[in-house]
């Protein structure tokens, strides 16, 4: 069976650098034609792709954040890490990692994350 | 950037009705490469579409999509209770990958 779960901080102060970490189950992150995303949804708001590392450590990530996220991948322990840097309460969300190539085929269940000081 | 548009942001439709949802592309998406994804209420979302067209695993086939290029489609041929929902278009063809800002669809 496929899992994903979020772990991380569920409050970071305005400033500060927010690391997550996706711990996934039921596949290997170096199997080919595999990947992992990071996705969030601020309260109420739509969902947001933010950054996504393929199985080769190629990695993607979104235009408007880019200069402040940095995604990588420990395959010996089945994670993968999301680091944002320089936090602001517009950051309060749900971020979600997600399984797939390309298209999203599992999710994990999210982990909310609010920025307040 | 690709910027995807849904429309309509909100769709009242009663059980047994036939939902259509729009996602436009302001660029061709390559390939047809979108995927549409259902989303309850304090849970993840849900694959529900790939390719355009292709079922996920386990969705019953109420669920259809069209498209190519600039315009997709969503259709649910008749509505269930449990699909009501927001609906989100998610396209993979050209980095950044992007999502549109979803469509709810509620009970009338």
């Amino acid at each position: 069976q496929v899992t994903l779960k979020e772990s991380g901080p569920v409050l970071v102060k305005p400033t500060e650098t927010l690391t997550l970490t996706c711990t996934v189950s039921g596949f290997s992150l170096s199997n080919a034609r595999m990947g992992v995303s990071w996705i969030r949804q601020p309260p109420g708001k739509a969902l947001e792709w933010l950054a996504h590392i393929f199985s080769n450590d190629e990695k993607s990530y979104s235009t408007s954040l880019k200069s402040r996220l940095t995604i990588s991948k420990d395959t010996s322990k089945s994670q993968v890490v999301l680091t944002m840097t320089n936090m602001d309460p517009v950051d309060t969300a749900t971020y979600y990692c997600a399984r797939g190539y390309s298209y999203h085929t599992t999710w994990g269940q999210g982990t909310l994350v609010t920025v307040s000081s | 950037e690709i910027v995807l548009t849904q429309s309509p942001a909100t769709l009242s439709l009663s059980p047994g009705e036939r939902a259509t949802l729009s996602c436009g592309a302001s660029q061709s998406v390559s390939s047809s490469y979108l995927a549409w994804y259902q989303q309850k209420p304090g849970l993840a979302p849900r694959l529900l579409i790939y390719d355009a067209s292709s079922r996920a695993t386990g969705i019953p086939d109420r669920f259809s999509g069209s498209g190519s290029g600039t315009d997709f489609t969503l259709t649910i041929s008749r509505l269930e209770p449990e699909d009501f929902a927001v609906y989100y278009c998610q396209q993979y063809g050209s980095s950044p990958w992007t999502f549109g800002q979803g469509t709810k669809v509620e009970i009338k």
